[in-house]
Order: structure tokens, then sequence, then C-alpha cells
């Protein structure tokens, strides 16, 4: 079974100050990695994820997430903080047998920027 | 970036009344469409995975003649909750997905449809 942990309910983190959002995985093969963005009464938005390669993943509006096989983490940063950052930001892993595409998303952690 | 909408955003209705829910992907063909239910202050719980023409694997504890769902063409899914009572109150989201190449699937979601039963 696969499973996701955000160990954190809330990060705050004033504006300016790089910001990271925590992710542990569990798989039982190689995973794929998502971290998704949720804002009040929305939908997620997708922000980037890990598939293969390098380590260290980009994604929208400036955030960045390097996967960590030997601690098995995925946690999202940003260099600075912007207060239009402050959403729920969701973690998420996906084994990756061929077709089946069930994903699994932590519990969300909210993210606080502080003017 | 790929697109999703769902319809409507938000519905009020009485209990016992059926109230569909639509989710297209607007610029793609979605060859799998899933639904999720989320309360509040908690995470996305997946309800059911539907393929285009066959019939939704449902996730275990999700009543499947409650939560009707047809995936009746490539751009078009509907969660039908049937018989709607007060703790079916809650936000659903859909999201799509279509794979540029095998292995590679990202899901899109919709914004989500607010239900609420009096």
């Amino acid at each position: 079974a696969q499973s996701v942990a955000q160990p954190e309910d809330q990060v705050n983190v004033a504006e300016g100050n790089p910001l990271t959002v925590k992710c542990t995985y569990s798989v039982s093969g190689n995973p794929y990695l998502f971290w998704y963005v949720q804002y009040p009464n929305r939908g997620l938005q997708f922000l980037l994820k890990y598939i293969t390669g390098d380590n260290l993943v980009k994604g929208s509006y400036g955030f960045e997430a390097e996967f960590n096989k030997s601690q098995t983490s995925f946690h999202l940063k940003k260099p600075s903080a912007l207060v239009s950052d402050s959403a729920l930001y969701f973690c998420a892993v996906r084994d990756r047998p061929g077709g089946y595409q069930k994903v699994t998303f932590g519990i969300g952690t909210k993210l606080q920027v502080i003017p | 970036g790929a697109v999703v909408s769902q319809h409507p955003s938000w519905v009020i209705c009485k209990s016992g009344t059926s109230v569909k829910i639509e989710c297209r992907s607007l610029d793609f063909q979605a060859t799998t469409m899933f639904w999720y239910r989320q309360f509040p202050k908690q995470s996305l719980m997946l309800m059911a995975t539907s393929n285009e023409g066959s019939k939704a694997t449902y996730e275990q504890g999700v009543e499947k003649d409650k939560f009707l769902i047809n995936h009746a063409s490539l751009t078009l899914s509907t969660l039908t909750v049937t018989s709607a009572h007060p703790e079916d109150s809650s936000f659903y989201i859909c999201s799509a997905s279509s794979p540029p190449s095998p292995g590679q699937e990202t899901q899109y979601f919709g914004p989500g449809t607010r239900l609420l039963v009096l």
C-alpha cells in the first residue's frame, strides 16, 4: 500500500523568507510524486511532479521540490514566500505500475505567509 | 495547461432529492476521470475511478447505488448523488487524466462542487 505523510498541519513563514513544506512517502515500487495547491473553496491546482531524472523538480509559481530516495521525502520549497502563496498544500504519491493511476493524497499542510 | 470544469459550482437541495454533478475536460480527451470527496480540513478521499465506456470502480466503503457515475464520453463524466441526505453534504472534486505517454499521467482537477443537503 502507498501512503503519504505531511507532518505539519500548518507552516507559518514571513513574507520574503524561504519556505519548506514537508512530505514523506511510502510505496512498494518507484514513486510518482506530486504537489498540489488548493485555495479556499477551489479545486486543486497542479504545482509539480517527480517522475524520474533530476532530483530537484521545478514547478509553477516559483515552487520546487527535492526528491530524496534515501529519506523517502519530497519536500516543497520556495526561496522567497509571497502572501499570495498562503493556501493548502497537498503532497500525493502514486506507485508506478503500468496503467494504474490511483493517487494517494496527504492530509494537507496549511501555509500561512505573514506580511 | 489542461482545463477541467465542474457544474454546478454549488448546489443546495432538499433531503431525498437527487443531484447530478458534471465534470468536463475542456481541451483534452480524458481516458480516466476520478471523483473525490473532501470534508472540511481533511484531505481528498477517492470515491471512484471511471474509464470512458466502462463501469466505474468504486473505493471500499463507497455505495455505488448511491453515487452513480457515468463516463459516457472522453470529455464528460457525471456523478449523481441519489436520495441525498445531510451527511452527503461535502465538497466534491473531479479530476481527469490523459496520458501523453505511458506512465506519464497527470491528474487535472476541476474547481469542485459544494453540495449542501438540507
